[in-house]
């Protein structure tokens, strides 16, 4: 059964370093999300992407972040200068049209900020 | 704007015993709901869906869910806990708007409840 997969599990960064989390979505799939949940809260909507760009993204989705699809396979978050606040597990989903309703999650990557 | 309320963070049942697990939503616009269940470490795997079909929704392990619409609720039940039911579930909720007119389609989780299940 295809699924979502995102690497790495777990990624350690000293404040202030540049992360790339990668996620490759099911492949037919055309719809791509990024969510976040820090440690005990709530799980975040963090940004949407289609059509190879940006469709809608929450206050949490600052000038620090950004996405790409930098290929036909892989879908990436990138934090440009991570704080402390950023650890958290992110979590990568995709839909595959416009009349599904159901996202697909990864396993999740752990970031911690040190 | 839309948000999710689950009430009770933690619930325990004993083994065999009625699961149910609140979720109250509030939106502006007719939603698609949803839960979530997340064991430890894993990533979030889709329970059941609410789609504007039947109001009473049967997922996978014996989850089933039903839509009330007077009282915004999404409550989550299932007749017989059992050990392996013990994870952390999301109630969530997204708008029905049209991907072609800008809606995105993105979750908004509750904060989840914790079930334990004692033996």
């Amino acid at each position: 059964e295809p699924e979502v997969t995102q690497t790495p599990s777990h990624q350690v960064t000293q404040m202030g370093q540049e992360v790339i989390l990668r996620c490759v979505p099911i492949s037919n799939h055309l719809y791509f999300y990024w969510y976040r949940q820090i440690l005990g809260q709530k799980v975040e909507f963090l940004v949407s992407f289609y059509n190879n760009e940006i469709s809608e993204k929450s206050e949490i989705f600052d000038d620090q972040f950004s996405v790409e699809r930098p290929d036909g396979s892989n879908f990436t978050l990138k934090i440009r200068s991570t704080k402390l606040e950023d650890s958290a597990m992110y979590f990568c989903a995709s839909m595959r049209g416009p009349r599904s309703h159901e996202q697909f999650f990864g396993p999740g990557t752990r970031l911690t900020v040190l | 704007a839309q948000s999710v309320t689950q009430l009770g963070s933690h619930v325990s049942v004993s083994e065999g015993a009625l699961v149910l697990l609140r979720c109250n939503y509030s939106s502006s616009v007719p939603p698609y709901l949803f839960w979530y269940v997340q064991y430890p470490n894993q990533g979030l795997q889709l329970l059941l869906k609410y789609t504007s079909a039947a109001t009473l929704v049967k997922g996978i392990n014996g989850f089933e869910a039903e839509f009330k619409k007077s009282e915004t609720s999404f409550h989550l039940t299932k007749p017989s806990a059992h050990m392996s039911d013990a994870a952390e579930y999301f109630c969530a909720v997204s708008d029905q708007g049209l991907i072609s007119s800008g809606s995105a389609r993105q979750l908004t989780f509750g904060s989840g409840t914790q079930l334990t299940v004692l033996p």
